[in-house]
């Protein structure tokens, strides 16, 4: 069935080092695949996407990797800051329906 | 322009009580969403009307009901309240065409069954 795994579930690193979400989907026909942040209370905020005909993507600090063949992609954030600690999800658009399967989700902690 | 709200921001009811969460966006979006979120969980999918008229099964149904009443509302109905369903409840929207595929999603509501 569809189904979206995501690794780790916590994540500490220091500020300034690099920080990777990985997640991995069942459906091979997926075409679109976004990131979401989430602080506390408040509602999930898309921070970067990328569909199925781009490799690589990046904002910044921000990058996302897709890897068609292994089904998996990526979230890189590099130079981490304080304000980058959130709950990430990636989320999987299902080709031919209007479903996104999301990742359970990984609580990143940056230390200053 | 105030994009998804969600009514009410937080609610307690008892066992067996029946509510609805009302939703609504003023994007013109084609697509809504209504999303339960427990830790550990992330988001999963409780039902989805793709367009004005239609509305699908996501992946946890059981228990919920829903109507899209026009192009802008999309309300949840839980019709006998259990302590499972106690959650909080995210609406989403999106363009869906044009291939826009982003979705955009209200504050929250936080429910309480006891």
């Amino acid at each position: 069935g569809e189904n979206v795994e995501q690794h780790p579930s916590t994540l500490s690193v220091q500020e300034g080092d690099s920080a990777v979400i990985k997640c991995t989907y069942s459906d091979s026909a997926s075409n679109y695949f976004p990131w979401y942040k989430q602080e506390l209370g408040k509602r999930p905020q898309l921070i970067i996407d990328i569909r199925s005909n781009v490799g690589e993507k990046k904002d910044q600090r921000i990058a996302v990797t897709l890897n068609k063949t292994a089904k998996h992609f990526s979230l890189h954030i590099t130079e981490t800051q304080p304000e980058d600690s959130a709950v990430y999800f990636c989320a999987a658009l299902f080709a031919g329906t209007y479903k996104y399967i999301f990742g359970t989700g990984t609580r990143l902690k940056v230390l200053a | 322009n105030a994009g998804v709200t969600q009514t009410p921001k937080f609610q307690v009811l008892k066992t067996g009580q029946s509510m609805t969460l009302q939703c609504a966006q003023d994007m013109n979006h084609n697509s809504m969403y209504w999303y339960r979120q427990d830790p550990g969980m992330g988001l999963r999918l409780i039902y989805y009307s793709a367009s004005e008229g239609t509305t699908d099964k996501g992946e946890v149904p059981n228990g919920y009901n829903v109507s899209r009443l026009n192009k802008r509302e999309f309300s949840l109905r839980l019709e006998s309240a259990a302590p499972s369903q106690t959650s909080v409840y995210f609406c989403a929207s999106r363009v869906a065409t044009g291939g826009e595929e982003t979705q955009y999603f209200g504050p929250g509501t936080r429910l309480l069954v006891l």
